[in-house]
């Protein structure tokens, strides 16, 4: 399996309160996404990098920062968490930007009353 | 933008027959790649299988293979001999350069 370790597993914070998660990989790969999960709604892109202090925006990037400081780290952060931010995060890593397939994470949830 | 459209939001089938979840897409590119991701129970995002769309032969791996016609923008996934395992949601994915657009996924449930 692709080495990518996403922290927390789970958190349950409450509304207003800012949060961070993490994506930590092991691949040295240079493209890192964030998706959010949603029933009805598949997974939808956040935000991206393709490479340290290199980052564009998804589809759903409202509400949403990241950065990249080395190759191997990508945060999310939410500024002012709100319940409409209540998914399951995940994170996912490729090696370029050609035909190999993204490999994810095993998913943050994150429940924000 | 590209679109993934999955129609069959869920399926069930009995455990050793074949099962063939859709996908269609929409795109006026004509180099991507098509991709179908299994997520079990666990929330795991698992790659099933993988097709190049300049490929005209049909992807496989094991049981899994792919019905892929480019002119209708269709790329079906078929189980064959379905398994107990194979229970979960599945995703399929379209992927232009460096982004990958996702259906909205079929819940498949094999039947002991």
């Amino acid at each position: 399996d692709a080495g990518i370790t996403q922290s927390p597993r789970h958190k349950v914070t409450e509304t207003g309160t800012p949060v961070t998660l993490r994506c930590h990989q092991t691949e040295n790969h240079r493209y890192m996404y964030w998706y959010r999960q949603d029933p009805g709604h598949g997974l939808r892109l956040i935000h991206y990098s393709y490479g340290v202090k290199d980052t564009d925006k998804g589809e759903v990037s409202d509400g949403y920062s990241v950065s990249r400081s080395k190759t191997e780290d990508f945060l999310l952060t939410l500024e002012s968490a709100t319940s409409s931010q209540t998914s399951v995060y995940f994170c996912a890593i490729s090696p370029d930007s050609s035909n190999q397939p993204q490999h994810f994470g095993d998913g943050t949830r994150l429940s924000i009353l | 933008a590209q679109t993934v459209t999955q129609s069959q939001p869920e399926m069930s089938v009995q455990e050793a027959e074949t099962v063939t979840l859709s996908c269609t897409y929409d795109t006026s590119e004509n180099n991507y790649y098509l991709f179908w991701y299994k997520q079990p129970p666990s929330r795991q995002m698992i790659l099933v299988i993988r097709q190049e769309a300049y490929k005209q032969q049909n992807a496989t791996e094991n049981r899994f293979s792919v019905n892929f016609q480019k002119a209708a923008k269709s790329f079906s996934l078929k189980i064959s001999d379905s398994q107990l395992g194979d229970t979960a949601m599945y995703f399929c994915a379209f992927r232009l350069y460096e982004k990958l657009t996702f259906g909205t996924g079929t819940r498949l449930t094999i039947i002991p």
